[in-house]
């Protein structure tokens, strides 16, 4: 099925280790962006992307890195993990600007 | 600073009851999408509103876009358990290169 493919879907870290969430998405959309969700804060943008190769600082970048080689894959790099980035973590894509988001079904995180 | 703030942030009522949810903010917004997330997944797209004052229905849901495009509501009729979920409104500013803000969310349960 077409549509948002988020990797892995749960995951424990220690303090100061890193790793990458993968998303990948087939339906050639251009713009892709990454949420962390935590609860009474809805969703908020970490970085996003509107076409290979651009990448974009969101609102809670810190922490974080993202690339764009391919249309299809936006990876998010913790760089190292510290128990403020426990949370749930969502891949979104859209064909364009104001149209709808297709949201990948998830990580959650945990930093020990 | 949160962009849009969703009330009441939980909400729980008796099936058949009527409910209003409300999305309000100090900043206009060229569109504005509500989405519903279920547990362990993510939010899915009910609707999109784009004209100050545009009411659009789905099925039992009604949707309102206010006048000043700085609030929104949703009015669920007659509210059935399936309704139960996570709704969240998201605007989009046509300010800088991107992008959705997410409200803070209302948690409903609709108890059979």
């Amino acid at each position: 099925n077409a549509g948002v493919t988020q990797t892995p879907k749960f995951q424990v870290l220690k303090t100061g280790q890193s790793m990458t969430l993968q998303c990948a998405q087939d339906m050639n959309h251009e713009y892709m962006s990454w949420y962390r969700q935590d609860p009474g804060m809805g969703l908020r943008l970490i970085h996003y992307s509107v076409g290979a190769g651009i990448t974009d600082q969101g609102e809670v970048p810190n922490g974080y890195n993202v690339s764009r080689s391919t249309t299809e894959d936006f990876p998010l790099r913790l760089l190292s993990a510290a128990p403020s980035q426990t949370s749930v973590y969502f891949c979104a894509s859209s064909s364009h600007r104001g149209s709808r988001y297709t949201f990948g079904s998830g990580t959650r995180l945990t930093v020990v | 600073t949160q962009l849009l703030e969703q009330s009441p942030q939980f909400l729980s009522i008796q099936e058949g009851e009527n409910l209003t949810v409300y999305c309000n903010s100090s900043s206009v917004f060229s569109s504005l999408q509500w989405y519903r997330q279920e547990p362990g997944e993510g939010p899915v797209l009910l609707v999109t509103v784009v004209t100050g004052g545009e009411v659009k229905k789905l099925k039992r849901l009604t949707f309102q876009f206010g006048d000043a495009r700085k609030d929104s509501s949703l009015h669920i009729t007659a509210a059935q358990p399936g309704d139960t979920g996570l709704y969240l409104c998201a605007g989009d500013t046509q300010t800088g290169a991107n992008n959705l803000f997410f409200g803070t969310g209302t948690r409903l349960t609709v108890i059979p």
